[in-house]
């Protein structure tokens, strides 16, 4: 059975800062995805990585994957405010999403 | 930009009741899924649908549920007997064919079992 594993799960940080949120996963898949939630809300697609060595940036995240380790990080450069939400990784199983066990994230002033 | 589509945003009902909640798919998106998040907890696998079956489904999906695509727009999830745990925000998801597309999450339903 697939396992996917965020860490941390909580992440509270510094505007300003720099971190990395990680997503490890249990057998062999071709394609990750990152989400963010809104609490309450849906979830907003981010990245699609779909081979090893992919990386995808998007303003101050950026997401890589390594399918040879099946991880993968998103990386926050210079947090804001703006970027407080859940973070989710997903990798696809037989068709399906198996989602992380998401990253709570909290940017302070 | 399109939009996958759920109804009722909020439905509350009592144990043991019926419930259907509905989603839109994009139009041209192929595969339908249901997903549910328990509140504050990660989100989990229901049921994935293609071709007018189901092509798999996961433990939590067991003979209170049920799926259908109606009328060729419409994609629903029934809920026999509702039960307190099946309390949840219920998405659904499509997607179009092809491995490289994404996966579109509706706004969701958040269901109450009082």
């Amino acid at each position: 059975e697939l396992k996917v594993e965020q860490n941390p799960l909580f992440l509270s940080m510094q505007e300003g800062k720099n971190y990395t949120i990680y997503c490890n996963y249990s057998t062999t898949s071709d394609r990750l995805y990152w989400y963010r939630q809104d609490p309450g809300k849906s979830l907003e697609s981010l990245f699609v990585l779909l081979s090893n060595g992919a990386v995808k940036q998007e303003g101050r995240l950026m997401a890589s994957l390594d399918t040879k380790a099946r991880l993968s990080t998103l990386h926050i450069t210079a947090a804001v405010h703006d970027l407080s939400a859940t973070y989710f990784c997903a990798v696809v199983n037989t068709d399906k999403l198996i989602f992380g066990t998401g990253t709570r994230l909290q940017v302070f002033p | 930009e399109p939009e996958v589509t759920q109804t009722p945003s909020h439905q509350v009902t009592q144990m043991g009741q019926e419930v259907i909640l509905r989603c839109v798919p994009i139009s041209n998106h192929l595969y339908f899924y249901w997903y549910r998040q328990i509140l504050g907890q990660k989100v989990e696998f229901l049921v994935s649908f293609y071709n007018n079956e189901i092509s798999e489904k996961s433990e939590i999906f067991d003979d209170q549920f049920s799926v259908e695509r109606p009328d060729g727009s419409n994609f629903t999830l029934k809920i026999r007997s509702t039960k307190l745990e099946d309390s949840a925000m219920y998405f659904c998801a499509s997607r179009a064919r092809g491995v490289t597309v994404g996966y579109t999450f509706g706004s969701g339903t958040r269901l109450t079992v009082v």
